[in-house]
């Protein structure tokens, strides 16, 4: 089983729906993170949080929002989706060395 | 804001060849790490640097972090096929901080 758990892996969603996807770690880390990946482009940070009562925006958090609803579950939500939250977006946890969850890919048409 | 900029962007070779990916930041990191990506998948560590100046290999893959810690090196020699993919590095802020920034990315492709 994989250490760092994203549901779901894909998705197509309209314009305006409230979308959310779950991030689910068993690696003990306190440190989690959700970033966005366009085609072809490296990782941009979206929120992280260093603990359950701890969350910091990134560099692109508008349009998104998280809730750290227990050590090990971080999760990310679209309020409003809109087509340039098209993406593929990744979960991820760290204590030295950041482990990644297997992406969502996010469609909004 | 810490900004890191890979080059080159994009890079096709023939197998065989030696080829440099560079990270280049204006900010000083605690730490850097290099990452691979193959399609559909998260990326996966390849290697941390801490100290100014670190040189680690990794079987044909040498990382060099610089003295100043702002900017870093990926050196392959003798690339092969199995290397392509988008490599990313990312670095951690200082003073113990873990908010990791990732690069622009470099996609690597290797002609067989």
């Amino acid at each position: 089983d994989a250490d760092v758990t994203q549901t779901p892996r894909n998705r197509i969603t309209k314009t305006g729906k409230r979308i959310m996807l779950e991030c689910s770690q068993t690696k003990g880390h306190d440190r989690m993170y959700w970033y966005r990946q366009d085609p072809g482009l490296g990782l941009r940070l979206i929120y992280y949080s260093f603990d359950v009562k701890d969350i910091n925006k990134g560099e692109i958090s508008d349009g998104y929002s998280v809730s750290r609803q227990a050590q090990a579950k971080f999760s990310l939500s679209l309020e409003s989706a809109i087509p340039n939250q098209t993406a593929l977006y990744f979960c991820a946890t760290s204590r030295n060395t950041i482990y990644f969850g297997e992406g969502s890919w996010l469609t909004v048409v | 804001t810490q900004l890191l900029e890979q080059s080159p962007q994009f890079l096709s070779i023939q197998e065989g060849e030696n080829l440099t990916v560079y990270c280049n930041s204006s900010s000083v990191f605690s730490s850097l790490q290099w990452y691979r990506q193959e399609p559909g998948e998260g990326p996966v560590l390849l290697v941390t640097v801490v100290t100014g100046g670190e040189v680690k290999k990794l079987k044909r893959l040498t990382f060099q972090f610089g003295d100043a810690r702002k900017d870093s090196s990926l050196h392959i020699t003798a690339a092969q096929p199995g290397d392509t993919g988008l490599y990313l590095c990312a670095g951690a802020g200082g003073s113990g901080t873990y908010k990791y920034i990732f690069g622009t990315g470099t996609r690597l492709k290797v002609l067989a």
